[in-house]
């Protein structure tokens, strides 16, 4: 299985970008695809799809969010953050099944 | 708009099997791919597997192969799932999801089902 290594948590102040980082095992991009994915989790809540395919933005969410990387180094930055963006992000593969999660980074207020 | 509603919290016993189920509305129930993913603290998140409501067809985690089996009802646009043969181990909370098979991402999602095991 694909694994997916993200950091445990990064600490951002309100206005700031923040920058999440995934690092695949193995390329996770075909031709001009980049199968990885991104959901925000708040607690108590399901994920929401945030970002598909690396940089393309899910129907409703806000300009802010953007997603971009290719093979196996991949980033969801968050810019300026704002207080309802507090959770946990994970990123996900599609190039290979089982599609695999990174462990999640828990997004928190400097 | 699209909802995905998931049966309440399962207290079951060790041994024990259970059944969820996750109602739908607001899209073409016939055409989706559903799938089911388990969520563990620390462990994160893991795919179970789909299914298509189409015609049945599955796909699993062969993780989970003898674990889960997979069906739904197109008559009420319900996708279900069993758990078997219950541990420690399934205790989890356990989440529905509409599945894009084209490229793979999981696009909406239940509010997920709590299971605990225990006697």
């Amino acid at each position: 299985d694909i694994v997916l290594t993200q950091s445990p948590a990064l600490a951002v102040s309100l206005g700031q970008r923040a920058t999440i980082s995934c690092r695949a095992s193995q390329s996770v991009s075909i031709s001009r695809y980049n199968l990885m994915h991104w959901y925000q989790q708040k607690p108590g809540q399901q994920p929401k799809l945030l970002i598909y395919r690396a940089s393309n933005l899910a129907s409703g969410i806000p300009a802010r969010f953007s997603g971009s990387g290719s093979g196996t180094d991949f980033t969801l930055t968050i810019n300026p953050v704002q207080a309802d963006d507090i959770a946990t992000y994970y990123c996900q593969q599609s190039r290979e099944s089982p599609p695999t999660f990174g462990g999640g980074t828990k997004l928190e207020l400097k | 708009q699209v909802k995905l509603l998931q049966s309440g919290a399962e207290l079951v016993k060790p041994g024990a099997s259970v059944k969820l189920s996750c109602k739908t509305s607001g899209f073409t129930f016939s055409t989706s791919y559903m799938s089911w993913l388990k969520q563990v603290p620390g462990p994160s998140i893991e795919w179970i597997g789909w299914i298509y409501a189409g015609d049945g067809g599955t796909n699993y985690n062969q993780k989970f192969k003898g674990k889960a089996t997979l069906t739904v009802d197109k008559s009420s646009s319900t996708a279900y799932m069993d758990l078997s043969s219950l541990t420690s181990e399934d205790a989890a909370v356990y989440f529905c999801a509409i599945y894009s098979s084209y490229m793979g991402w999981f696009a909406y999602w239940g509010q997920g089902t709590l299971v605990t095991v225990s006697s």
